[in-house]
């Protein structure tokens, strides 16, 4: 079955540790995002990329960084510099203008 | 820019009976495109239904449908004849149709409407 698979589910780091949140899809999809979800709050997007080799900010990029070195993958590293890395995380993918796919995210909690 | 505005923080029906979810957005485009998701507990993001703004009919699907009024800028969801599999927070989402600088794609959230279910 096609789908996105983000792993793990839990993670736990000290602080001043980076992470990396991995996120794979074997749907043929072009584009990837990364979603925060807060409680209280909506998904706010990380990152995104639209192709291989390329991505962009999105509205909340500061202390994250991405890489797009294949089409399946959009590993999300979570740096020392984000001031409030413990949330809930989320990858995406879509083709065109089709609905995005979600997967099960993960939760990030550093102490 | 955008903004997705979900004003019921929390929301309560009775099995079997019909809840409307509230959304209102801000845009100064005419052609985009509406969404409400379902994040059950286990935290995973499903599609419940969308909608084209260029299109005036009302989308549906099954006991979902959506009251799409564009001049004011809402979207409301109606869940007929609630089940308990129903209960989820459920958030309203936009996407432009334009392509920015490559951000064809991305959805705008509201921050959720939590919808219980009561047997």
């Amino acid at each position: 079955d096609g789908g996105i698979t983000q792993s793990p589910k839990y993670l736990f780091r000290k602080e001043g540790q980076n992470v990396t949140l991995s996120c794979e899809q074997n749907l043929n999809h072009d584009a990837m995002y990364w979603y925060r979800q807060d409680p209280g709050q909506g998904l706010r997007l990380i990152y995104y990329s639209q192709i291989v080799n390329d991505f962009q900010k999105g509205d909340i990029a500061e202390g994250y960084s991405v890489s797009r070195e294949k089409k399946e993958s959009f590993p999300l590293t979570v740096t020392s510099a984000q001031k409030n890395p413990t949330a809930f995380y989320l990858c995406a993918s879509s083709i065109g203008w089709e609905p995005l796919h979600f997967g099960n995210g993960t939760r990030l909690t550093v102490t | 820019a955008q903004t997705v505005t979900q004003s019921q923080p929390e929301m309560s029906v009775q099995e079997a009976e019909t809840v409307t979810l509230s959304c209102t957005y801000d845009t100064s485009e005419s052609d985009y495109y509406l969404f409400w998701y379902k994040q059950p507990p286990s935290r995973q993001m499903i599609l419940v239904i969308r909608q084209e703004a260029y299109k005036q009919q009302n989308a549906t699907e099954n006991r979902f449908s959506v009251n799409f009024q564009k001049a004011a800028k809402s979207f409301s969801l109606k869940i007929s004849d609630s089940q308990l599999g129903d209960a989820a927070m459920y958030f309203c989402a936009y996407r432009s149709s334009f392509n920015y600088g490559g951000s064809q794609g991305n959805l705008i959230f509201g921050k959720g409407t939590k919808l219980s279910v009561k047997p």
